[in-house]
């Protein structure tokens, strides 16, 4: 089993749709959390991190479940712009590794 | 967020030469890097650990006499392709960071 498993996608909506992306994680000893998108040819930037508590900046949500080793991404009224591959990450402390899952691409269509 | 620099932005060059590419942290200090590699339309690939003052952890596979990293200094950690052929040919990343993992632009090498 792979340590962080993404949705295999890909996603295609239409603009203003919601879509969700779902990752699980294998290590229980994980500590933190995050969700880059990587745009086509060019390197992941941060998206947002996740909290246990859930955490929301915009149109974009994300929460984690710790007892499920399971993070989502929900993205509110799709913009053209949204269309790249998003990434959930995942840092395990102990280990100082930080770990990524294949991605998620998401094309938002017009 | 932190800024990461990579140099050189693109290589070619012709099979069997060695490709040194570099990885910087420029407004922190960096004991702990990452090395990626990304091939088209795939995941990116944990390559190594890289280390300052000390030696590169290797992922399962990359063997560390091709893939020579040196983590001299708190902001700078260099991966060496040595002898390249068109199979390393492929999108290396750095990250370096606290908590959170901040990216170079990456290094695109295409061996001929």
């Amino acid at each position: 089993r792979k340590e962080v498993e993404q949705d295999p996608g890909p996603f295609n909506v239409p603009e203003g749709a919601t879509v969700a992306f779902n990752c699980t994680y294998s290590n229980s000893a994980s500590q933190s959390f995050f969700w880059y998108r990587q745009d086509c040819r060019k390197e992941p930037k941060l998206l947002m991190s996740v909290y246990s508590s859930g955490n929301e900046d915009g149109r974009f949500t994300a929460q984690l479940n710790r007892a499920s080793q399971y993070i989502s991404l929900l993205i509110r009224d799709s913009k053209l712009s949204d269309s790249a591959t998003y990434l959930c990450v995942v840092n395990v402390t102990s280990y100082d590794k930080v770990i990524f899952g294949p991605g998620t691409s998401l094309s938002v269509i017009p | 967020g932190a800024v990461v620099s990579q140099h050189p932005s693109w290589v070619i060059c012709k099979s069997g030469t060695s490709v040194k590419i570099e990885c910087r942290s420029l407004d922190f200090q960096a004991t702990t890097m990452f090395w990626y590699r990304q091939f088209p339309k795939q995941s990116l690939m944990l390559m190594a650990t890289s280390n300052e003052g000390s030696k590169a952890t290797y992922e399962q596979g990359v063997e560390k006499d091709k893939f020579l990293i040196n983590h001299a200094s708190l902001t700078l950690s260099t991966l060496t392709v040595t002898s390249a052929h068109p199979e390393d040919s492929s999108f290396y990343i750095c990250t370096g960071g606290q908590e959170t993992q901040y990216f170079g632009p990456g290094t695109r090498l295409l061996v001929l």
